[in-house]
């Protein structure tokens, strides 16, 4: 696509249920990453994938939260039993190499509040 | 560890005067800055590399690597400035590291 393309663009859960959020990066890129965009806290790093390569998840905040990303292209971030604390704005970005110089670009956020 | 950090969490400045947002950062090799941005109900976007040497829409930023600094600046701000931005340093070729962000209020 044209864009970094995230679904749902808003998303309310009841504590303890799961969650699915999912990202379609731009075609081609191989580069996809999550980050977490809460109020005043900038934004963390949660995982990326490059290619075929094995993810990098050392952001990740607990073993609650995973990501796969499925023939090189679609990307799905799943939290298990949310919790209060995992209320956010869930942001994707592609870009077409991990290697440096070319910056991310960004989809638009899942929004995700656990009440 | 590498870090970025933007001490101001709220810059206001008057239209027509110069801004300054400020970024440090501590890498331990050669450092890789961007400034990225968010204008209000927008996506976050790639505003300027600091290896590109640019300017975009009357910003630049230099790389100080004695002060480790990579603030952003311009001589004349604008209403249409108001935004939040983010200093980024990329993490050895792999992710970027982000700033907790500094949101520029251009007042009329």
């Amino acid at each position: 696509g044209a864009g970094v393309s995230q679904s749902p663009s808003n998303k309310v859960t009841e504590k303890g249920k799961d969650v699915e959020l999912r990202c379609d990066p731009i075609s081609g890129h191989t580069a996809l990453y999550w980050y977490r965009q809460s109020l005043g806290q900038g934004l963390e790093f949660l995982i990326y994938f490059q290619g075929n390569s094995a993810p990098d998840k050392s952001g990740l905040p607990s073993d609650r939260f995973s990501a796969e990303r499925t023939g090189g292209s679609v990307s799905t971030l799943t939290i298990q039993r949310t919790q209060q604390e995992d209320s956010a704005v869930y942001l994707c970005a592609s870009s077409p190499t991990t290697g440096t110089n070319y910056g991310y670009t960004f989809g638009s956020g899942t929004r995700l509040t656990v009440v | 560890a590498q870090r970025v950090t933007q001490p101001e969490k709220l810059l206001s400045v008057f239209k027509g005067a110069p801004v300054e947002l400020k970024c440090n950062y501590s890498y331990s090799g050669s450092p890789e800055l961007f400034w990225y941005v968010q204008y209000s109900r927008q996506r976050l976007q790639l505003l300027l590399r600091h290896i590109s040497r640019e300017s975009i829409k009357g910003f630049t930023a230099d790389l100080n690597k004695g002060e480790t600094s990579f603030h952003l600046k311009k001589p004349f701000a604008q209403e249409e400035d108001s935004a939040m931005y983010y200093c980024a340093l990329n993490n050895y070729g792999q992710n970027f590291v982000f700033g907790p962000g500094t949101r520029l209020s251009v007042l009329p």
